[in-house]
Formats: C-alpha cells, structure tokens, sequence
C-alpha cells in the first residue's frame, strides 16, 4: 500500500532564510506527487504537482520541489521564506488512476520575524 | 469564480444521532472527493465520484458512513448513529475531470460528536 512519510512535525525558519521541507513515498508505479498549503482557518490550496519530465516542479508563491526516484523523496523547498509562509505543509501522492490522495501526516511551519 | 463551499461549517451532535453534511463542487467538475482530517489518523481519503460511474467508496470507514450525489452536482456525507471517533473536520474536494486534474479543496465543515 502507499505511504508517505513527512519526519518534521514542526519547523522553525526565520523570515528570509531558505526552507526545506521532506518528504518521503512508498508506492510500487509511477508516482504522481503534491504538495498542499492549509492555512489557519483557510482550506487545503495546492502549490505544485509532479506527474512525469522535469523533476524541478515549480509552484505557486515561490514554491518548488524536486522528485528524486533513487531516494523516493519529494522536498519542496524555498529559497527565501515570508512570514505569511506560516502554515501547514501536507505531501501527497496520488494513487487510483490519481483521484485517491494519500496524504502525509504534515509539517507545521513557523516563521520567525 | 466561486469555489468549493461546504455546510454546515460546524456541526455539534449528540452521540447516536445522524448528521448530514453538505458539499457544492465548483460548477462543471465532474468529479467530487470526501476526505476527513482528525488529530489521530490526518487527512484520510473517504469516497470518490465520478461523473455518472459508480463512486469508490473504498475509504468510508464503517457502514455507519454513506454519501450521495445528485445530479452530478451537489454531494450529502450522511453518517449513522453518530460515535465520539467521528469527531474531525470533513473536507470536500472537486476536480474538473478524473485522473491527477488538481483537486480543489473546500474550507471543511468541523464535527464534534458529545
């Protein structure tokens, strides 16, 4: 069965600094990955997707992330954080023809000013 | 345009009753995802539909849970005799078309069983 794996529960950057967020995937094809931003209050928004080709995605508010086949993994990183970054991080892999996302357990980040 | 709305956005029950709970796609997705996000199991695949197929229904997790959709627009969790596990945010999603189309995800509607 897939699994994805998300080892930081908590994260804290300082405003400008770069971030890097982990994410591991167990799945036995071809895996279709995501990552999703909730915001306090707010609902879950995505920022990129990988299905297949370039293995730099890039996303939406400055957001990108690379798929290494080799390591399973699919870190989104950014090289300069804002303090509106502050939110939830949620990796994804999609499985079932890609309806079905299984989601990791999230990353809390915190931006300090 | 307008996205994913979902209704109630916060429900408060007894244990053993049954709710329903509410979800408009974005108009012309033809596709309609249930998720469930709790502190104990994170965010969980509940059901699928899609267009007039039957829906996946692989992710309910007891009989107790049921949902509909009618007229391949509006969809209704339904869940039985309400359990205090139940408690979570219930997350609706819709996408245009099947496949990896980007889910659009609405603000939750927040379940807490007494």
């Amino acid at each position: 069965a897939q699994s994805v794996t998300q080892p930081d529960i908590h994260i804290t950057v300082s405003e400008g600094a770069s971030l890097e967020l982990r994410c591991n995937y167990s799945y036995g094809a071809t895996p279709y990955l995501f990552w999703y931003v909730q915001s306090p209050g707010q609902g879950l928004q995505l920022l990129l997707k990988y299905f297949s080709g370039d293995t730099l995605v890039q996303g939406i508010k400055g957001f990108e992330a690379e798929f290494k086949r080799s390591q399973s993994s699919f870190n989104l990183r950014k090289p300069s954080v804002h303090w509106s970054d502050a939110a939830e991080y949620f990796c994804a892999v999609g499985t079932g023809g890609g309806n079905k996302l299984t989601f990791g357990t999230g990353t809390q980040l915190k931006v300090e000013l | 345009g307008a996205g994913v709305s979902q209704s109630p956005s916060n429900k408060v029950t007894e244990k053993g009753k049954d709710v329903e709970l509410r979800c408009d796609p974005i108009s012309g997705h033809t596709a309609l995802y249930w998720y469930r996000q709790s502190l104990g199991q994170g965010l969980e695949f509940l059901i699928y539909f899609q267009g007039n197929s039957a829906p996946d229904k692989s992710g309910l997790p007891s009989d107790r849970f049921s949902a509909e959709r009618t007229g391949g627009s509006v969809s209704t969790l339904t869940i039985q005799r309400t359990q205090q596990e139940d408690s979570a945010v219930y997350l609706c999603a819709s996408s245009l078309g099947a496949g990896f189309d980007t889910q659009y995800f609405g603000p939750g509607t927040r379940l807490t069983v007494l």
